[in-house]
This record gives structure tokens, sequence and C-alpha cells, in this order.
């Protein structure tokens, strides 16, 4: 079981906007920035959202934000090689340990 | 461009030791803003965290897992180390290195698949 949850599956239309969550504690979303990972077709991760900022190349309709003890990632205008598993991230300090969430299934239809 | 590769051997024994290296490029690896770690994912399952090495050499590591692990840099080679000892099937996974924070990655490895099977 993931110290962090996730929806398993979440799905949207080409244009849409698209929420997915993060949600963990006080020992980590609550304290720590989150990391977003994107994973396609069982490729190596690629991270769309690192420290609160996007990293080069990657499009300005991801974003991130916090709430609390949840983390959230939005696509703006979903395309459809957004397809993806997409993962997040941070650090538990009751645990020392870096925590992933158990991955959200992404379709676009 | 900072890129990061994986090598080491694609089969292990149970009970034996898996041992991968991942090679950094096209960047520093002695950063003072920068963990370098290792994350694995079996066979269709998600992401598991093993654990972090600064370039001094101070590690975190995965209670679960700590025990069995050992990361270890050699800023000379732009290279550090997993060792994981007594493997099991369990062990079977595809092995990312990376680069990132204390919270997590910005860099990624292409990953390396590792069976453990006698």
């Amino acid at each position: 079981q993931s110290a962090l949850t996730q929806e398993a599956s979440v799905s949207g239309t080409v244009g849409q906007k698209v929420t997915l969550s993060c949600t963990g504690n006080n020992n980590n979303i609550g304290t720590y920035a989150v990391g977003w990972y994107q994973q396609i077709s069982h490729g190596a991760p690629k991270t769309v959202i690192s420290e609160n900022s996007l990293p080069s190349g990657i499009p300005d309709r991801f974003s991130a934000s916090k709430s609390g003890t949840t983390a959230s990632l939005t696509i703006s205008g979903l395309q459809p090689e957004d397809e993806a598993d997409y993962y997040c991230s941070t650090w538990d300090y009751s645990l020392s340990a870096v925590v992933f969430g158990g991955g959200t299934k992404l379709t676009v239809l | 461009q900072l890129q990061l590769q994986e090598s080491g051997p694609g089969l292990v024994k149970p009970s034996e030791t898996l041992s991968l290296t991942c090679t950094v490029s096209g960047g520093s690896i002695i950063n003072n803003n920068y963990y370098w770690g290792w994350v694995r994912q079996p066979p269709g399952k998600g992401l598991e965290w093993i654990g972090n090495i600064y370039y001094s050499g101070s590690t975190y590591y995965n209670p679960s897992l700590k025990s069995r692990v050992t990361i270890s840099v050699d800023t000379s080679k732009k290279q550090f180390s997993l060792k994981l000892i007594s493997v099991t099937a369990a062990d079977t996974a595809v092995y990312y290195c990376a680069r990132g924070f204390l919270t997590g990655c910005d860099y990624w490895g292409q990953g390396t698949l590792v069976t453990v099977s006698s």
C-alpha cells in the first residue's frame, strides 16, 4: 500500500481539462514539494513537475498545486499524447523516505 | 543535456547480489543541489524508491530495503552504484537511476530490466 493515494484511473476528452490528485498527510505532502511523473507505455518516467516548477520542454498545459495534504496535477487542453500513467512523489520525514503514489492511468477518449 | 545510463547484469540468481552502475554525462555529479538515486518498478506495478546518495556520500535508503541495499558514488568516474544483496524473485524489476531532490527526481535513465531467476 502506497503512502500517497492517487486515483486508479481518470479519463478525459481531447481539449478538456483534467485534474489528478495525490493525497498524503502532514508528514509528507503537507510539508514538502511534490514531484509528478509521466510514464508512457511502461517507458522511462518523465518528470513533468519538479520542485513546483515545469522542467524545460514540458508544455505549459501542465500545472501543479497543493492544498493542505493533497497535491494536484492539472492538464489543460488534454492531448492524445498525454495518455499515460502519472505518479506523484515527495519526502516523508516520519519514514525518512521518498514516497510514491500508486499511480493514475489517464485515458484520453 | 544531462543523461544517465544504467549498466549491469540483466539476470541474477536468487540469493546472489544485484549490482548496477549509473553513468552520468552532460553535467557534473558534484552538485550541492541534487541527489542521485535509484527507483525500481516490478512488472505491472508502480514505482518504488530504493535510495538516494549525495555526492559527498551521505545516503538515504528505503526502510523496507535498508538491510540489503548499499548505494555508493565515484565522483572521478561520474558514476554511482547500487548493490542489493540476497535477492529473490520479488526483486525482479526495471531499475532506474535518477537525479533529483530529496522529494523526487528530475532526470531519469532509460531503465534496465533485472530478472532474478536460477
